[in-house]
């Protein structure tokens, strides 16, 4: 069965640190691959989404994420975090279905 | 576009009563989806509509649960009898073109049953 893994569970930064979580997803064959932001009390929004081309992919508020099709991962990153960025964080993947399978979510706390 | 759209916002409701939530997708969009999100098990996919047609509803967790959508701009999750442990955030998502699209979230109803 097609999984996401998200190996950080919680993440605590100072201000101006780097940022970077992993996702892993089990699936041989073509996938699209998102990354979505969950602020405190709101709904999900997407942060950016990789269905094909250029595998370093940028989205909104200074995030990129790179696709490694080798390893299996999409990790999000962002080179200097603001408290503003603190949120939850998800991956999910599409496999050939009509689904999203989402990993369980990386909780990001950004101190000033 | 106004975005997916969720009422009510705040359910509050006793043990044993009816719990009906509704979502209206944008519209355009033909892929609709139901999440259930608790802090225990994260973010769960109950039931998916394509072109208002319930497609997998293998997520629903039991006949409690029900879903409906009888059209393109109107669906309803409904509980009945609503227990305590259905206490959670349900959102409502929907898509256009395909399900591996990019899925719209609504702003979610929290569900506290006493």
């Amino acid at each position: 069965a097609q999984s996401v893994s998200q190996h950080n569970h919680h993440v605590i930064l100072s201000e101006a640190a780097s940022l970077e979580l992993g996702c892993n997803y089990s699936y041989g064959g073509t996938v699209n691959l998102f990354w979505y932001v969950q602020y405190p009390g709101q709904h999900l929004q997407l942060l950016l989404k990789y269905f094909s081309g250029d595998p370093l992919v940028k989205g909104i508020k200074g995030f990129e994420a790179e696709f490694i099709k080798s390893k299996f991962s999409f990790n999000l990153r962002k080179p200097s975090v603001q408290w503003s960025d603190t949120a939850e964080y998800f991956c999910a993947v599409n496999a050939n279905t009509d689904k999203l399978i989402f990993g369980t979510g990386t909780r990001l706390q950004v101190f000033p | 576009d106004a975005g997916v759209i969720q009422s009510p916002r705040h359910e509050v409701t006793e043990m044993g009563q009816e719990v009906t939530l509704r979502c209206k997708p944008i519209s355009g969009h033909d892929y609709l989806f139901w999440y259930r999100q608790t802090m225990m098990r994260g973010l769960e996919l109950l039931i998916y509509f394509n072109n208002n047609v319930p497609i997998d509803d293998s997520g629903m967790p039991e006949d409690r649960f029900s879903a409906k959508m009888p059209n393109a701009s109107f669906s309803t999750l409904k509980i009945q009898p609503s227990e305590p442990r259905d206490s959670a955030v349900y959102f409502c998502a929907s898509s256009s073109l395909s399900g591996s699209n990019e899925q719209f979230f609504g702003p979610g109803t929290r569900l506290t049953v006493l």
